[in-house]
């Protein structure tokens, strides 16, 4: 099936250092969605964007919408322990069905933060 | 407000035999999507559920099947497992799909 192509795979950083990683698709969609798993764990919704160039932000975490509509990117500032996870973005479009709705998802991004 | 329930959590079954899967949605929402996420990949859909009938299907067999009930709980069912079909299985429940949110997933082993 189609994924999105989300990078880094990984990521080894320190505490309070800032994270950046980022998705992108040949596909257009109408929303973006940013979710973080952990291990035996459903993906928890981080963050959604609704229209291109948005900016959005949670606590310590800040996403974006690419203006492409084919792109979108998630920061952490000041990292701590607790975000340790898989981060996955995830692109929302229209299903087969009659107002049916999809998400395609990236691989992940699997983060780790040295104390 | 209770969140998106799975169960079991667990399951393991042989190759050939038929698993039913369940989920109970977030209260609120009425559409109940599933996923199927192979180890070290991302969540992959299967199908979506909307007014108890499916109206969306990623590419999966039809072995791959599903009900949704009256009070927006639903069911997966897959037939003839394959070694192939190990995996987590997520539930996803929203209002009229817009943000979807996930249950804890139930693990299928198939031997």
């Amino acid at each position: 099936g189609q994924q999105l192509n989300q990078s880094p795979q990984s990521m080894f950083i320190q505490e309070g250092e800032d994270v950046s990683m980022n998705c992108t698709s040949s596909s257009i969609f109408n929303t973006w969605l940013w979710y973080k798993q952990d291990p035996g764990e459903g993906p928890v919704l981080l963050i959604a964007l609704y229209k291109a160039g948005e900016l959005t932000s949670n606590g310590r975490l800040t996403a974006q919408f690419g203006i492409t509509r084919k792109d979108s990117f998630l920061n952490i500032s000041a990292s701590i322990p607790s975000d340790v996870g898989i981060y996955f973005c995830a692109g929302q479009s229209l299903g087969s069905g009659a107002g049916s709705y999809q998400l395609t998802f990236g691989k992940g991004t699997k983060l780790s933060v040295i104390p | 407000e209770t969140g998106v329930t799975q169960s079991p959590t667990h399951l393991i079954k042989t190759r050939g035999q038929q698993v039913t899967l369940r989920c109970s949605s977030q209260s609120g929402h009425n559409t109940v999507s599933w996923y199927q996420q192979a180890l070290g990949q991302g969540p992959q859909f299967i199908f979506q559920y909307y007014r108890e009938e499916e109206n969306g299907r990623g590419n999966f067999p039809p072995r791959f099947s599903g009900l949704q009930f009256p009070n927006y709980s639903s069911e997966l069912n897959v037939n003839a497992l394959e070694l192939d079909d190990s995996a987590l299985y997520l539930c996803a429940s929203s209002y009229s799909g817009t943000e979807q949110f996930f249950g804890p997933g139930t693990r299928l082993t198939v031997l």
